[in-house]
């Protein structure tokens, strides 16, 4: 039981190059989610997948595209990289919709925006 | 609409010294209530969470976290800080919705 696994665990990137970051998990979870976590500013939410087929903007979308490609995988996509971008991306999955539980996160991927 | 604040972005203590580390919540409806801790260049780890069975949780590593509807707050303490308690600590709140509310985190040093 890995939990949830992301891929890579850094990149660096050009200004303008694309790239997708991959998430899985093995707890037949129904939500995922995407973050950023930058200095001083916690973990926003970038993305959310409610189900499998559903995804929904978070607080900080902008740049960014998601697929939900079946219950286990949830990918993000930067279409055209920039400087901004630069940060920590952390992927986490939860049971269900419920508020009372709990997110499970993966270990991150750094990416560097040159 | 749900918020979180944690008061104290760095904190450091000495070995053996009490931990507290101060989150408070905003939340117009009851809300569960999470700390999470991140070791460096590691993911997020659940510590304990707020459920209202109980207002006083207990969590992994020695750590408690009391929730105080009065004071809108749920601060994390442990009697004794270790070495191996230093990390980074996140409060985060979740009422309705499907989405999580974290705080700006916290930094625990602890000086030997």
């Amino acid at each position: 039981n890995a939990g949830v696994t992301q891929t890579p665990k850094f990149q660096v990137l050009k200004t303008g190059q694309s790239m997708t970051l991959q998430c899985a998990q093995d707890m037949n979870h129904n939500s995922m989610y995407w973050y950023r976590q930058d200095p001083g500013m916690g973990l926003r939410l970038i993305y959310y997948s409610a189900s499998e087929g559903t995804t929904d903007k978070g607080e900080v979308p902008n740049g960014y595209n998601v697929s939900r490609l079946n219950k286990r995988e949830f990918s993000l996509r930067l279409e055209s990289a920039a400087p901004s971008q630069t940060s920590v991306y952390f992927c986490a999955s939860r049971a269900g919709q419920l508020a009372i539980e709990t997110q499970y996160f993966g270990p991150g991927t750094r990416l560097l925006v040159l | 609409a749900q918020s979180v604040t944690q008061l104290g972005s760095h904190v450091s203590v000495s070995e053996g010294a009490l931990v507290l580390l101060r989150c408070n919540y905003s939340s117009s409806v009851p809300p569960y209530l999470f700390w999470y801790v991140q070791y460096p260049n590691q993911g997020l780890q659940l510590l304990l969470k707020y459920t209202s069975a109980a207002t006083l949780v207990k969590g992994i590593n020695g750590f408690e976290a009391e929730f105080k509807k009065s004071e809108t707050s749920f601060h994390l303490t442990k009697p004794s800080a270790h070495m191996s308690d230093a990390a980074e600590y996140f409060c985060a709140v979740s009422a309705t919705g499907n989405q999580f509310y974290f705080g700006t985190g916290t930094s625990l040093t602890v000086i030997p």
